[in-house]
């Protein structure tokens, strides 16, 4: 089946480690997204990327950083630098950038810092 | 700056009763319109999407959602209610030139009761 997987579904660091978000799609989508998600305050971008190798800042990217090596993969470093970083992350994809497009989500990763 | 309300943070509705999300909008121009709904600890789903044309939109699962720019709103409305619509809702826009750069409300939590 198509889709997106996230891995791991939940995710536990320590203060001051750097950990690294898997989002994997087989859908051949062009256009992948990273959101943040906290409740009472919806889903914010953090970043999204067009094209292999090209991506830019969301919303909220301090803290962050992503690589775009493959079509397939959008991995997702919260870097010790992320003043409050537990929540729920989010990745979409979509066939491309435009308007008559839908982005399909994963199912989340949450992240816990402990 | 682009952003969406949604004024109502929990809303409970008895099954069979009809119901209707609120949801705003500030943008510049006509922005793109989406409604998705989430289960808990999972990822997102579309309901529905506005670009242009109809102002009345149908999408999945018997929901409809009406857009009115006199009002700046996008609300999101079904008949009857059935017990697994209970979920948390999210409206959002999309900038014309990259619609899938999604800015979401706040969410709306619909509980159902028998």
């Amino acid at each position: 089946d198509g889709g997106i997987t996230q891995s791991p579904k939940y995710l536990f660091r320590k203060e001051g480690q750097n950990v690294t978000l898997s989002c994997e799609q087989n859908l051949n989508h062009d256009a992948m997204y990273w959101y943040r998600q906290d409740p009472g305050q919806g889903l914010r971008l953090i970043y999204y990327s067009q094209i292999v190798n090209d991506f830019q800042k969301g919303d909220i990217a301090e803290g962050y950083s992503v690589s775009r090596e493959k079509k397939e993969s959008f991995p997702l470093t919260v870097t010790s630098a992320q003043k409050n970083p537990t929540a729920f992350y989010l990745c979409a994809s979509s066939v491309q950038g435009g308007v008559d497009t839908e982005a399909f989500f994963g199912q989340g990763t949450r992240l816990t810092v402990v | 700056a682009q952003s969406v309300t949604q004024p109502d943070i929990h809303i409970t509705v008895s099954e069979g009763a009809s119901l209707e999300l609120r949801c705003n909008y500030s943008y510049g121009a006509t922005p793109y319109l989406f409604w998705y709904v989430q289960s808990p600890g999972q990822g997102l789903q579309l309901l529905l999407k506005y670009f242009s044309g109809d102002t009345l939109v149908q999408g999945i699962k018997g929901f409809e959602a009406e857009f009115k720019r006199s009002q700046s709103s996008f609300n999101l409305r079904k008949p009857s209610v059935h017990w697994s619509d209970a979920a948390e809702y999210f409206c959002a826009v999309g900038p014309p030139e990259y619609g899938n750069k999604l800015v979401f409300g706040a969410g709306t939590i619909l509980r159902v009761k028998s």
